[in-house]
Protein backbone atom coordinates (compact mmCIF):
# COMPACT_ATOMS: atom_id res chain seq x y z
CA UNK A 1 0.00 0.00 0.00
CA UNK A 2 0.76 3.39 -0.01
CA UNK A 3 0.95 7.00 2.22
CA UNK A 4 1.45 10.10 2.54
CA UNK A 5 4.09 12.25 4.04
CA UNK A 6 5.90 10.67 7.00
CA UNK A 7 3.43 7.69 7.63
CA UNK A 8 6.00 5.13 5.60
CA UNK A 9 4.21 1.49 5.02
CA UNK A 10 6.53 -0.91 7.29
CA UNK A 11 7.14 -4.56 7.20
CA UNK A 12 8.30 -6.15 10.47
CA UNK A 13 9.87 -9.68 10.50
CA UNK A 14 12.16 -11.98 12.47
CA UNK A 15 15.57 -13.10 11.15
CA UNK A 16 15.58 -15.77 8.23
CA UNK A 17 11.84 -15.16 7.28
CA UNK A 18 11.36 -14.37 3.86
CA UNK A 19 10.08 -10.60 3.61
CA UNK A 20 8.30 -9.18 0.65
CA UNK A 21 7.45 -5.45 -0.22
CA UNK A 22 5.12 -4.36 -2.85
CA UNK A 23 5.30 -0.78 -4.64
CA UNK A 24 2.21 0.11 -7.54
CA UNK A 25 3.97 2.21 -10.26
CA UNK A 26 1.71 4.67 -12.11
CA UNK A 27 3.37 5.12 -15.14
CA UNK A 28 2.05 2.43 -17.89
CA UNK A 29 4.64 4.09 -20.00
CA UNK A 30 8.04 2.84 -17.90
CA UNK A 31 9.95 0.61 -19.33
CA UNK A 32 12.71 -0.13 -16.47
CA UNK A 33 12.41 -0.47 -12.92
CA UNK A 34 14.87 -0.81 -10.04
CA UNK A 35 14.79 -1.22 -6.14
CA UNK A 36 16.68 0.68 -3.87
CA UNK A 37 17.73 -0.06 -0.64
CA UNK A 38 18.63 2.96 1.67
CA UNK A 39 19.80 2.97 5.12
CA UNK A 40 19.95 5.94 7.56
CA UNK A 41 22.22 8.66 6.39
CA UNK A 42 23.46 6.98 3.10
CA UNK A 43 21.74 7.72 -0.37
CA UNK A 44 20.09 4.78 -2.06
CA UNK A 45 22.31 1.57 -3.15
CA UNK A 46 20.76 -0.01 -6.02
CA UNK A 47 19.63 -3.96 -5.30
CA UNK A 48 18.03 -5.44 -8.61
CA UNK A 49 16.47 -4.40 -11.41
CA UNK A 50 14.14 -5.70 -14.36
CA UNK A 51 12.82 -4.67 -17.70
CA UNK A 52 9.33 -4.27 -18.91
CA UNK A 53 9.78 -7.35 -21.49
CA UNK A 54 10.33 -9.73 -18.12
CA UNK A 55 8.14 -10.62 -15.14
CA UNK A 56 10.18 -11.92 -13.17
CA UNK A 57 14.35 -11.51 -12.15
CA UNK A 58 16.54 -13.29 -9.77
CA UNK A 59 19.62 -12.19 -7.75
CA UNK A 60 21.34 -13.12 -4.53
CA UNK A 61 18.45 -13.65 -2.53
CA UNK A 62 16.55 -10.90 -4.02
CA UNK A 63 13.98 -11.35 -6.52
CA UNK A 64 11.95 -8.84 -8.51
CA UNK A 65 8.44 -9.43 -9.91
CA UNK A 66 6.68 -7.44 -12.37
CA UNK A 67 3.17 -7.63 -13.36
CA UNK A 68 2.21 -5.03 -15.89
CA UNK A 69 -1.12 -6.06 -16.10
CA UNK A 70 -1.94 -4.27 -12.23
CA UNK A 71 1.21 -2.32 -12.88
CA UNK A 72 2.96 -3.41 -9.67
CA UNK A 73 6.38 -4.64 -8.33
CA UNK A 74 7.44 -6.82 -5.87
CA UNK A 75 10.80 -7.46 -4.27
CA UNK A 76 11.24 -10.67 -2.17
CA UNK A 77 14.11 -11.29 -0.05
CA UNK A 78 14.74 -14.61 1.35
CA UNK A 79 16.20 -15.66 4.52
CA UNK A 80 16.07 -12.00 5.48
CA UNK A 81 19.09 -10.85 7.88
CA UNK A 82 19.19 -7.89 10.44
CA UNK A 83 21.63 -6.02 7.91
CA UNK A 84 18.70 -6.12 5.71
CA UNK A 85 16.81 -3.65 7.37
CA UNK A 86 16.92 -0.17 5.49
CA UNK A 87 14.08 1.66 3.77
CA UNK A 88 13.54 0.64 0.70
CA UNK A 89 12.34 1.98 -2.72
CA UNK A 90 10.79 1.11 -5.86
CA UNK A 91 11.66 3.51 -9.07
CA UNK A 92 10.48 3.25 -12.67
CA UNK A 93 12.04 5.15 -15.43
CA UNK A 94 9.50 6.87 -17.83
CA UNK A 95 8.85 5.34 -20.74
CA UNK A 96 10.27 7.85 -23.60
CA UNK A 97 13.15 8.75 -22.14
CA UNK A 98 16.92 7.41 -22.59
CA UNK A 99 18.47 8.36 -19.58
CA UNK A 100 18.34 7.74 -15.78
CA UNK A 101 15.31 10.02 -14.81
CA UNK A 102 13.36 7.83 -12.47
CA UNK A 103 10.45 8.65 -10.55
CA UNK A 104 10.61 6.99 -7.03
CA UNK A 105 8.13 5.53 -5.24
CA UNK A 106 7.26 6.77 -1.47
CA UNK A 107 9.59 3.84 0.49
CA UNK A 108 8.79 0.74 2.82
CA UNK A 109 10.30 0.15 6.04
CA UNK A 110 11.52 -2.94 6.81
CA UNK A 111 13.07 -4.00 10.57
CA UNK A 112 14.68 -7.41 10.71
CA UNK A 113 14.07 -8.58 14.12
CA UNK A 114 16.99 -10.89 15.38
CA UNK B 1 37.79 3.61 -5.76
CA UNK B 2 35.40 5.79 -4.21
CA UNK B 3 31.59 6.19 -4.44
CA UNK B 4 30.00 9.32 -5.59
CA UNK B 5 30.93 12.29 -2.87
CA UNK B 6 29.10 15.14 -2.02
CA UNK B 7 30.28 17.84 0.50
CA UNK B 8 28.89 19.04 2.49
CA UNK B 9 27.09 16.48 4.15
CA UNK B 10 25.20 19.07 6.60
CA UNK B 11 24.53 22.55 5.88
CA UNK B 12 22.80 24.39 7.96
CA UNK B 13 21.90 28.13 6.95
CA UNK B 14 19.45 30.87 7.39
CA UNK B 15 16.49 31.64 5.27
CA UNK B 16 17.50 34.09 2.37
CA UNK B 17 21.02 33.35 2.03
CA UNK B 18 22.83 31.53 -0.62
CA UNK B 19 23.97 28.03 -0.78
CA UNK B 20 26.23 25.73 -2.89
CA UNK B 21 26.81 22.07 -2.52
CA UNK B 22 29.06 19.98 -4.34
CA UNK B 23 28.99 16.57 -6.26
CA UNK B 24 32.13 14.49 -7.01
CA UNK B 25 31.15 11.43 -9.76
CA UNK B 26 32.29 8.49 -9.93
CA UNK B 27 35.90 9.12 -11.84
CA UNK B 28 35.09 8.72 -15.57
CA UNK B 29 30.87 8.67 -15.13
CA UNK B 30 29.66 11.26 -17.99
CA UNK B 31 26.03 11.37 -16.55
CA UNK B 32 25.36 12.90 -13.20
CA UNK B 33 22.26 13.52 -11.66
CA UNK B 34 20.63 15.74 -8.67
CA UNK B 35 17.83 14.22 -7.18
CA UNK B 36 15.91 16.45 -3.67
CA UNK B 37 14.57 14.05 -0.72
CA UNK B 38 12.21 15.42 1.52
CA UNK B 39 11.44 13.40 5.12
CA UNK B 40 9.68 10.67 4.35
CA UNK B 41 9.66 10.62 0.44
CA UNK B 42 11.91 8.91 -2.21
CA UNK B 43 14.27 11.14 -3.71
CA UNK B 44 12.31 13.70 -6.73
CA UNK B 45 14.83 14.20 -10.01
CA UNK B 46 16.29 17.77 -10.33
CA UNK B 47 18.47 17.94 -13.13
CA UNK B 48 20.36 15.59 -15.05
CA UNK B 49 23.69 16.42 -16.99
CA UNK B 50 25.44 14.47 -20.11
CA UNK B 51 28.91 16.06 -19.36
CA UNK B 52 28.84 19.93 -19.57
CA UNK B 53 25.56 20.46 -20.24
CA UNK B 54 22.43 20.37 -18.52
CA UNK B 55 20.10 18.35 -20.76
CA UNK B 56 17.30 18.17 -18.44
CA UNK B 57 16.78 20.99 -15.74
CA UNK B 58 12.82 19.88 -15.92
CA UNK B 59 12.99 18.92 -12.28
CA UNK B 60 14.46 22.48 -10.15
CA UNK B 61 11.70 23.88 -8.38
CA UNK B 62 11.81 27.38 -10.13
CA UNK B 63 14.76 29.79 -10.76
CA UNK B 64 16.33 30.04 -7.63
CA UNK B 65 17.51 26.93 -8.30
CA UNK B 66 20.64 26.27 -10.87
CA UNK B 67 23.07 23.63 -10.95
CA UNK B 68 26.79 23.36 -13.59
CA UNK B 69 29.49 21.04 -14.30
CA UNK B 70 31.72 23.13 -15.87
CA UNK B 71 34.18 20.50 -16.87
CA UNK B 72 32.35 17.72 -17.25
CA UNK B 73 33.15 16.33 -13.51
CA UNK B 74 32.74 18.20 -10.63
CA UNK B 75 28.63 20.03 -10.06
CA UNK B 76 27.49 22.44 -8.30
CA UNK B 77 24.06 22.87 -7.16
CA UNK B 78 23.74 26.58 -6.27
CA UNK B 79 20.35 27.74 -4.56
CA UNK B 80 19.83 31.56 -3.87
CA UNK B 81 17.49 33.15 -1.77
CA UNK B 82 16.84 29.70 0.54
CA UNK B 83 13.36 29.06 2.07
CA UNK B 84 12.18 26.50 4.67
CA UNK B 85 10.75 24.88 2.15
CA UNK B 86 14.40 23.76 0.88
CA UNK B 87 15.03 21.71 3.87
CA UNK B 88 15.70 18.30 2.46
CA UNK B 89 18.74 16.14 1.72
CA UNK B 90 19.69 16.96 -2.01
CA UNK B 91 21.31 13.80 -3.42
CA UNK B 92 24.14 13.30 -6.06
CA UNK B 93 24.09 10.33 -8.37
CA UNK B 94 26.36 9.08 -11.60
CA UNK B 95 26.26 6.75 -14.30
CA UNK B 96 29.09 5.20 -16.66
CA UNK B 97 26.81 6.24 -19.42
CA UNK B 98 23.34 7.87 -20.35
CA UNK B 99 21.50 4.77 -20.99
CA UNK B 100 18.35 4.17 -19.52
CA UNK B 101 19.35 0.58 -17.80
CA UNK B 102 22.78 1.98 -16.58
CA UNK B 103 22.98 2.11 -12.50
CA UNK B 104 22.92 4.94 -10.90
CA UNK B 105 25.55 5.27 -8.32
CA UNK B 106 23.94 7.64 -5.21
CA UNK B 107 26.72 9.74 -3.07
CA UNK B 108 25.41 9.79 1.28
CA UNK B 109 23.63 13.38 0.36
CA UNK B 110 23.79 17.29 1.71
CA UNK B 111 21.56 17.93 4.71
CA UNK B 112 20.11 21.24 3.95
CA UNK B 113 18.37 22.95 7.09
CA UNK B 114 17.12 26.46 6.11
CA UNK B 115 16.21 28.24 9.51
Amino acid sequence: GESVGLHLPTLSVQEGDNSIINCAYSNSASDYFIWYKQESGKGPQFIIDIRSNMDKRQGQRVTVLLNKTVKHLSLQIAATQPGDSAVYFCAENAGGTSYGKLTFGQGTILTVHP
Amino acid sequence: GAGVSQTPSNKVTEKGKYVELRCDPISGHTALYWYRQSLGQGPEFLIYFQGTGAADDSGLPNDRFFAVRPEGSVSTLKIQRTERGDSAVYLCASSLTRATNEKLFFGSGTQLSVL
